[in-house]
């Protein structure tokens, strides 16, 4: 069954500090892997999307990275600010037996970033 | 652009009743979704369609209907409402069926069943 499995669920850290999410997956056949931002009561945006090919892709603040051999990924979030407070969704996008582009969504980790 | 748009923001029916969530995108968008996000699991998809007048399943279908009769717009109808279907419902859409192609989100609808 295709899974995505995302860690921690939450993290409290201090503005201006880094931190890391962490996703491992067990989808195929696997397309590409995307990084969400969601903010409390609203929908998710996309931060960064991945093939295969790629290992790094950065926006701004965020770097996510991919191991498609080890089927981990993570997202580095630097000098981290209260607007970073929100959950982060980690999702992969597979071809489904019908022929269309399916996406297999983790359960988020929730961020929040204290003073 | 509004991009994707959803109305109402919040819902309150009884068990039984029946009402229809709106989802509507103004980026000629070919692929919309709906999903439900439940505490505590992923986004989980619904209904889906790849143009105007062909929708499939998704992975959670039962107890929901939709159809699309213009690109623009894509109705959840909710057939006879049921505490289960308390959730968090987010339409979306995305510019074509290549795998590439990023998906734009609503703000969501927040739908409570008594």
């Amino acid at each position: 069954k295709n899974q995505v499995e995302q860690s921690p669920q939450s993290l409290i850290i201090l503005e201006g500090k880094n931190c890391t999410l962490q996703c491992n997956y067990t989808v195929s056949p696997f397309s590409n892997l995307r990084w969400y931002k969601q903010d409390t009561g609203r929908g998710p945006v996309s931060l960064t999307i991945m093939t295969f090919s790629e290992n790094t892709k950065s926006n701004g603040r965020y770097t996510a990275t991919l191991d498609a051999d080890t089927k981990q990924s993570s997202l580095h979030i630097t000098a981290s600010q209260l607007s970073d407070s929100a959950s982060y969704i980690c999702v992969v996008s597979f071809l489904s037996g019908a022929g269309s582009y399916q996406l297999t969504f983790g359960k988020g980790t929730k961020l929040s970033v204290i003073p | 652009n509004a991009g994707v748009t959803q109305t109402p923001k919040f819902q309150v029916l009884k068990t039984g009743q029946s009402m229809t969530l709106q989802c509507a995108q103004d980026m000629n968008h070919e692929y919309m979704s709906w999903y439900r996000q439940d505490p505590g699991m992923g986004l989980r998809l619904i209904h889906y369609s790849v143009g105007a007048g062909i929708t499939d399943q998704g992975e959670v279908p039962n107890g929901y209907n939709v159809s699309r009769s213009t690109t623009e717009d894509f109705p959840l109808r909710l057939l006879s409402a049921a505490p289960s279907q308390t959730s968090v419902y987010f339409c979306a859409s995305t510019s074509g069926r290549t795998f590439y192609n990023e998906q734009f989100f609503g703000p969501g609808t927040r739908l409570t069943v008594l």
